[in-house]
């Protein structure tokens, strides 16, 4: 079973909603990874905090935001989205660069 | 920019049959390649390699590195419908400061009985 924990499983929100994803590891991780998966296509990397800084930013409109609270903890906040913006997104950790990344079940996200 | 790309794409195949799916990449700065499966949800770790001709190995799931052909392959033998999903392959290579991990487009494996 995964040690990275998300939530919620599945949210629906209208383009007009704010809302957030929220992350857990207790593994003692120092980087940790949101990805963006839509169906049949691999995971595409969102942004990367080392740290609790973000290192990684991969263009992603800000309409996505994420935030870092803790070494444990990663949300990404939501507001304003398309429906283009519906997929999975998987939050990942790993103990540092370079190192296996383990992702967490997911959040099945729908924009309608 | 980095490149990862597996084959074949899809496979089908019966229970108890042997299967080699490849990954071939293009990184800067090599660091490690990592194989998943992915069902319906998130994808499962199942190696990572960093050394070349040492084969890992878990249950009747096995996989090697060529870091001089710039490949690796995943084995399964005698296949169980269980075994069907995505399998992802994904390299760790650094540009500048930073590491990233590239996937390829993954190999939709389905097992018959």
């Amino acid at each position: 079973d995964t040690e990275v924990t998300q939530t919620p499983k599945h949210l629906v929100m209208g383009m007009t909603n704010k809302k957030s994803l929220k992350c857990e590891q207790h593994m003692g991780h120092r980087a940790m990874y949101w990805y963006k998966q839509k169906a049949k296509k691999p995971p595409e990397l969102m942004f990367v905090y080392s740290y609790e800084k973000l290192s990684i930013n991969e263009s992603v409109p800000s309409r996505f935001s994420p935030e870092c609270p803790n070494s444990s903890l990663l949300n990404l906040h939501l507001h304003a989205l398309q429906p283009e913006d519906s997929a999975l997104y998987l939050c990942a950790s790993s103990q540092g660069w370079g190192n296996t990344i383990y992702f967490g079940e997911g959040s099945w996200l729908t924009v309608v | 920019e980095d490149k990862v790309v597996q084959s074949p794409l899809s496979l089908v195949v019966h229970e108890g049959d042997t299967v080699t799916l490849n990954c071939s990449y293009e990184v800067t700065n090599f660091r490690s390649l990592l194989w998943y499966k992915q069902e319906k949800k998130a994808p499962t770790f199942l190696f990572m390699l960093t050394s070349s001709g040492i084969e890992k190995k878990s249950g009747r799931l096995s996989s090697i590195l060529d870091k001089k052909e710039l490949f690796s392959i995943l084995n399964i033998t005698a296949t169980q419908t269980g075994d069907s999903a995505v399998y992802l392959c994904a390299v760790c290579g650094s540009g500048g400061s930073n590491y990233k991990l590239t996937f390829g487009k993954g190999t939709l494996l389905t097992v018959n009985p």
